[in-house]
């Protein structure tokens, strides 16, 4: 699975949308972007997911760019309970594709 | 809908002593995993099988085992715990193709004396 990069720390203030970028410069065509984020010690939870083409659910936008190196999580109005670590990473669709491969990811920061 | 169900939510052992993680999913799905999670860490896949009677090891499998009778349930053993074993261990579970989530527990806080 291709390796992810991601910045260490960002803040957002409360309201306002948080974009969380990440970089995936040696993505294939059958790998996924995933999201996910953990909330103090809990477990991981599911945020989105795309192939291609950008995707919206409850929670969050993916964006994904054209050339398929890159992508943004989007939240549209930060609130506080938004705070936690959130984790990009791609996911092949061949055997042994089950594992996810967590990095540091993004420590975000909603600021009152 | 309980989802994923791991148990207990915490545990201390003294070094030497075996013990069984407990994971249960009822949304009938056929891939489930065992994470571990260090401080300060993402976590690092320890086992996982991708159905009843399947199982294969992941990134760091030493010192742990497991198996698949049914569906539902996936448990981890430690079979004679080291305090390197200290960790917060959580299972996840998905259908079994790559476009499909894993779901997670809340994990086990596990502390070994």
């Amino acid at each position: 699975d291709a390796k992810t990069t991601q910045p260490p720390s960002m803040d957002c203030a409360e309201g306002r949308a948080a974009n969380l970028p990440c970089n995936h410069s040696t993505i294939s065509g059958n790998e996924y972007v995933y999201w996910y984020r953990q909330i103090h010690s809990q477990g991981p939870q599911y945020i989105i997911h795309g192939l291609k083409n950008n995707e919206t659910n409850e929670m969050a936008s993916l964006i994904i760019t054209e050339d398929r190196k890159s992508s943004t999580l989007i939240l549209p109005h930060a609130t506080l309970r938004d705070t936690a670590v959130y984790y990009c990473i791609v996911r092949g669709s061949g055997a042994g594709s089950y594992q996810l491969t967590f990095g540091k990811g993004t420590k975000l920061s909603v600021i009152p | 809908n309980a989802g994923v169900t791991q148990t207990p939510k915490f545990q201390v052992l003294k070094t030497g002593q075996s013990m069984t993680l407990q994971c249960a999913q009822d949304m009938n799905h056929e891939y489930m995993s065992w994470y571990r999670q260090d401080p300060g860490m993402g976590l690092r896949l320890i086992h996982y099988s991708v159905g009843a009677g399947i199982t294969d090891q992941g990134e760091v499998p030493n010192g742990y085992n497991v198996s698949r009778s049914t569906t539902e349930d996936f448990p981890l053993r430690l079979l004679s715990a080291a305090p390197s074993q200290t960790s917060v261990y959580f299972c996840a579970s998905s259908r079994g193709t790559a476009d499909q989530p894993q779901h997670f527990g809340d994990g086990t806080r596990l502390s070994i004396l």
